[in-house]
């Protein structure tokens, strides 16, 4: 059946480092959107892709969208402590129904050392 | 303030009780979903709803059940037959026709089964 994969599953970081994660579909997608989870938390949007090869950016955050539409990853820059939760990957189910039918990636957890 | 309100936040449960989750909205949204999220994992589509007094199964719903008698309100009704309903349990809910098809969440609600 159709799958989302993300890599890596947990990711520690000092501080200033960098981090990247990123997430393969098993179908081309539509669309891919991204979600962030704080501990204890509830997911919330962050950004929605449309276009082969599309790259988008948000302060120190960089989304991009593969040319075959089935892969994404996404960066940020200079990690700070208010970046730490769960980053999910999230695509269309490819059977339809609503548009908020999604399947998501089993996330990247990502905890920032100061 | 518009936005999805759950609840309970909190709620334990004896093997063999139903239990329902509420989940309100005032976004004026037509669509509405449960996600369900396990440790670890992606959230996964239990049910949704895309017009009043209709919804579809998503790929987890047995031992669920739902209902959409107004459009601000889709409660979850976790019954006896799911075999292992201990989860943090997310609605959500999101424009339909026009927009990005983003998932607008409640801050959850946490089941465990005693």
């Amino acid at each position: 059946g159709q799958q989302v994969m993300q890599i890596p599953q947990y990711q520690h970081v000092q501080e200033g480092e960098d981090f990247t994660t990123y997430c393969n579909s098993s179908t081309t997608l539509s669309n891919i959107q991204w979600y962030k989870q704080r501990p204890g938390g509830h997911p919330v949007f962050l950004i929605q892709l449309v276009k082969s090869g599309e790259v988008k950016k948000q302060k120190r955050l960089t989304f991009q969208f593969g040319e075959a539409k089935k892969n994404s990853s996404l960066h940020i820059t200079a990690t700070q402590t208010t970046d730490v939760g769960t980053y999910f990957c999230a695509g269309p189910m490819n059977y339809g129904g609503s548009q908020g039918n999604l399947i998501f990636g089993k996330g990247t957890k990502l905890s920032v050392k100061p | 303030d518009g936005g999805i309100t759950q609840s309970p936040k909190y709620l334990f449960r004896k093997e063999g009780q139903n239990v329902t989750l509420s989940c309100e909205q005032n976004l004026n949204h037509d669509a509405m979903y449960w996600y369900r999220q396990d440790p670890g994992q992606g959230l996964r589509l239990i049910y949704y709803s895309q017009i009043v007094n209709d919804f579809q199964k998503g790929d987890i719903a047995e031992g669920y059940s739902v209902s959409r008698e107004k459009k601000e309100s889709f409660p979850l009704t976790v019954t006896s037959a799911q075999k292992n309903p201990t989860a943090f349990y997310l609605c959500a809910s999101s424009i339909l026709g026009r927009g990005t098809g983003e998932l607008f969440f409640g801050e959850g609600s946490r089941l465990t089964v005693l």
